[in-house]
């Protein structure tokens, strides 16, 4: 069964600082993989998804993440962040049911916190 | 823009009353879905539609029931609420041609079981 691992709950970061949240997937087949963020109170905004190809996808508000098969990973980077990052962030894994119908699992989130 | 509106943001309501969430798009999509949200146990699947009248139940389903009679709308529905439903609940929807179709999602709803 498809499952995503985020293993830390909450990470602080100083502003400017770089940034890694990491994503491991169990999936049997080649995955799709997404992140999203969503901001204090509100839904969720996709950051950036890889299907296939280029391993180092490139997202909206300067992130990026890496595709690593070999390890079951999809780490989430930014190089400087900004206070306006601070947020809680999904690694999704796409999947399919047993009726054939598309659906995302999630992992537990890792909330951001930026400090000055 | 792609939107998902929830008619609801907060809603407080007593154990045992019927409880409908409602949840409407604008982008023609064929599929929608709901999800609840806890702290550390993230999202999970509760009921899914892929069409009209069409469900799929999620992760989840317990106590829930759904509705999808037009396109636009999908209902959530919790037949007679319980404390332990007290959660963020977020409406989803997407396309359904191809794979790997982005999820867009709506602002979720607040609610309160006492």
């Amino acid at each position: 069964a498809q499952s995503v691992t985020q293993p830390d709950i909450h990470i602080t970061v100083s502003e400017g600082a770089s940034l890694e949240l990491r994503c491991n997937y169990s999936y049997g087949a080649t995955p799709y993989l997404f992140w999203y963020v969503q901001s204090p109170g509100q839904g969720l905004q996709l950051l950036l998804k890889y299907f296939s190809g280029d391993t180092l996808v490139q997202g909206i508000k300067g992130f990026e993440a890496e595709f690593k098969r070999s390890q079951s990973s999809f780490n989430l980077r930014k190089p400087s962040v900004h206070w306006s990052d601070a947020a809680e962030y999904f690694c999704a894994v796409d999947y399919w049911s047993d009726f054939g119908n598309e659906k995302l699992t999630f992992g537990t989130g890792t909330r951001l916190t930026i400090i000055p | 823009d792609v939107k998902v509106t929830q008619s609801s943001r907060y809603l407080v309501k007593r154990t045992g009353e019927k409880v409908f969430l409602e949840c409407v798009q604008d982008m023609d999509h064929e599929n929608m879905f709901w999800y609840r949200q806890d702290p550390g146990l993230g999202l999970r699947l509760i009921y899914f539609s892929y069409d009209v009248k069409m469900k799929e139940k999620g992760d989840i389903p317990e106590g829930y029931s759904v509705s999808r009679e037009k396109k636009e709308r999908f209902s959530l529905i919790l037949e007679s609420a319980s404390t332990n439903q007290t959660s963020m609940y977020l409406c989803a929807s997407s396309f359904r041609q191809y794979s790997g179709n982005t999820i867009y999602f709506g602002e979720g709803s607040w609610l309160t079981v006492v």
